[in-house]
């Protein structure tokens, strides 16, 4: 299976201030087709997950624009510009290349 | 607009077999592309993939769980149910199913069950 690794597993942050989560993998996620299959989730305490962005870098829809993914191969980043006290929760990488699907363990952003 | 929903027992016990339920709506598991997964996440811990299945049947599973997983669907009734037999108070979670598109998966979740496992 692939190993995802996220950093810092806790994050306190300020309001208004920017945040970035690391997230690693074992292995390359980049697929036969090009793509490269590396989701970010979000869950707020006591919700269902929500997916902010796909492919590395495509935000979804009504994603507000402060959050961007970056990243290639086996490294990537989850930044969010200016954290409002919506952004608070639980925040998971998850590869879709290969089989197995995994998720990292979460990275808990709070306000500081 | 996609919709999902999980319904199923709230409490099972050890060894009885889990069977839940995703009933969706907004899209049909009869168009190319189209699939329906599990995830689960035990309280306080993190998100785990189980399984996965595609408009074409087919059907993908964690290997950790292989043996006692099934997944299927029934596209008439817009729904998929995943089945786990031998239950344990380990596979206390919340289960959750999600919307894929092709190689883009979960863009839509249900709201998921709390299933504990207890005598």
């Amino acid at each position: 299976d692939v190993v995802m690794t996220q950093s810092p597993l806790s994050l306190p942050v300020t309001l208004g201030q920017p945040a970035a989560i690391s997230c690693k993998s074992n292995q390359s996620l980049v697929y036969s087709d090009g793509n490269t299959y590396l989701n970010w989730f979000h869950q707020r305490p006591g919700q269902s997950p929500r997916r902010l962005i796909y492919k590395v870098s495509d935000r979804d829809s009504g994603v507000p624009d402060r959050f961007s993914g970056s990243g290639s191969g086996t490294d990537f980043t989850l930044e969010i510009s200016r954290v409002e006290a919506e952004d608070v929760g639980v925040y998971y990488c998850m590869q879709g290349t290969h089989w197995p699907f995994t998720f990292g363990p979460g990275t808990k952003v709070d306000i500081k | 607009q996609i919709t999902l929903k999980v319904s199923g027992p709230t409490l099972v016990k050890p060894t009885q077999t889990l069977t839940l339920t995703c009933a969706f709506s907004g899209f049909s598991l009869s168009t190319s592309g189209e699939g329906v997964g599990w995830i689960r996440q035990p309280p306080g811990k993190a998100l785990e993939w189980l399984a996965l299945i595609y408009w074409h049947d087919g059907k993908r599973y964690s290997p950790s769980l292989r043996n006692r997983l099934t997944i299927t669907k029934d596209t008439s009734k817009n729904q998929v149910v995943l089945t786990m037999t031998n239950m344990d108070p380990v596979d206390t979670a919340t289960y959750y199913c999600a919307h894929s598109l092709g190689w883009l998966h979960y863009d839509y979740w249900g709201q998921g069950t709390r299933v504990t496992v207890s005598s």
